[in-house]
């Protein structure tokens, strides 16, 4: 089955730019949806299709994939980007995978 | 506006049979393309993939938990129910029921926790 591998936590400061990434055997042939849950909240599509935005997602919000490594780029870091953010693919074998998610700190 | 909601038990006992309706508004899953999972996450754990049955009545199960899984569709009342039996407290987390069209899941119901003890 494909597994898909993202770092457990992530922190930044306010302003900074934070960067998550989603680790997968030639991933750069997948297409790559990433997404942003709150506590308590359900998930919200944050990027489809690698790098692509759903209406109402922030520019600042950014995705991109090559080789083995997909990234979701969040610059000018905002207390409210605070989440966990998770990565999906579809794979034949494996059906829909997620990442096992990242949680993203605000300093 | 697109929404969906998850409806169904909030506590069920070891080996008993769950049963989740999904109740959607702002689309048809008669248009070609359009597909509803579900998705379920423990407490405090990752979001897991588990079923889907698209426009053409087409059904896909989690590996996992193929034998255990069964997914339907009424069109007429934009409804998709999702079986699973024999629970275990394992399955104890919250599922949501998401749609996607073509790709990735756009939009998704808030959720219900099920319990699973005795």
């Amino acid at each position: 089955s494909y597994v898909l591998t993202q770092p457990p936590s992530v922190s930044v400061a306010p302003g900074q730019t934070a960067r998550i990434t989603c680790g997968g055997s030639n991933i750069g042939s997948y297409s790559v949806h990433w997404y942003q849950q709150k506590p308590g909240q359900a998930p919200v599509l944050v990027v489809y299709d690698d790098d692509d935005r759903p209406s109402g997602i922030p520019e600042r919000i950014s995705g991109s994939n090559s080789g083995d490594t997909a990234t979701l780029t969040i610059s000018r870091v905002e207390a409210g980007d605070e989440a966990d953010y998770y990565c999906q693919v579809w794979d034949t074998s494996s059906d829909w995978v997620f990442g096992g998610g990242t949680k993203m700190t605000v300093l | 506006q697109v929404t969906l909601r998850e409806s169904g038990p909030a506590l069920v006992k070891p080996t008993q049979t769950l049963t989740l309706t999904c109740t959607f508004s702002g689309f048809s899953l008669s248009t070609r393309g359009m597909c509803v999972n579900w998705v379920r996450q423990p407490p405090g754990k990752a979001l897991e993939w588990i079923a889907a049955i698209d426009w053409d009545d087409n059904k896909y199960n989690a590996s996992s938990l193929k034998t255990r899984l069964t997914i339907s569709k009424d069109t007429s009342k934009n409804q998709v129910v999702l079986t699973m039996t024999n629970m275990d407290p394992l399955d104890t987390g919250t599922y949501y029921c998401a749609r996607s069209d073509a790709y990735a899941f756009d939009y998704w119901g808030p959720g219900t926790l099920v319990t699973v003890s005795s």
